[in-house]
């Protein structure tokens, strides 16, 4: 199976800040990555797949970047719901999530 | 309107088995890849079955020769059979739409079922 590793697994940001999540797979999955972000109690909600496109509706300021076995989402400029969990999912083969990446507040 | 509503979970003895449901409406289960992930108590997400359009199915390590995963046409629905209940099986347990027939990201949700396996 591939694995899915993020980093860092927990991330402490302000308000405004800039802040990217790194993923790497254990083999290449081309841009098969897909992006969620899931808040306490709540349903995981899809923000980005195939690597860099933007699910409908979510804000411009979340994008995605990578090929092969690093990927990255970058959170332009931190807004008060951007404080989440957010996860990579790899849909080359089959599915695996990584651990999760939890953003907090500085 | 476009959603997934699961039922079936509660508290269940070590070594006993549910049968996890989850109604679609408005779209077609048969059409798209679906999928069974788990999330149990603080901890990441997890895809424990995978079944594509064309019927072919996946399942992880973790749940193999425990879990089926099916679906009633009929019915628009899509289930969960767990044999063999262990305290690590606790999760809450969410079914979810590929947006594509093979191997997909997951556009639709549903709120999710607790499964709580215990004595």
């Amino acid at each position: 199976d591939i694995q899915m590793t993020q980093s860092p697994s927990t991330l402490s940001a302000s308000l405004g800040d800039r802040v990217t999540i790194t993923c790497r797979a254990s083999q290449s999955i081309s841009s098969w990555l897909a992006w969620y972000q899931q808040k306490v109690g709540k349903v995981p909600k899809l923000l980005i797949y195939k690597a860099s496109t933007l699910e409908s509706g979510v804000p411009s300021r979340f994008s995605g970047s990578g090929s092969g076995t690093e990927f990255t989402l970058t959170i332009s400029s931190l807004q008060p719901d951007d404080f989440a969990t957010y996860y990579c999912q790899q849909y080359h083969t089959y599915s695996t999530f990584g651990q999760g990446t939890k953003l907090e507040i500085k | 309107e476009v959603q997934l509503v699961e039922s079936g979970g509660g508290l269940i003895q070590p070594g006993g088995s549910l049968r996890l449901s989850c109604a679609a409406s408005a779209f077609t289960v048969s059409s798209n890849c679906m999928t069974w992930v788990r999330q149990a108590p603080g901890q990441g997400l997890e895809c424990v079955s995978i079944i594509y359009s064309d019927g072919r199915t996946y399942y992880a390590d973790s749940v193999k020769g425990r879990f089926t995963i099916s679906r009633d046409n009929s019915k628009n629905a899509l289930y969960l059979q767990i044999n063999s209940l262990g305290v690590e099986d606790t999760a809450v347990y969410y079914c979810a739409r590929g947006q594509l027939s093979g191997a997909s990201y997951f556009d639709l949700w549903g709120r999710g079922t607790l499964v709580t396996v215990s004595s």
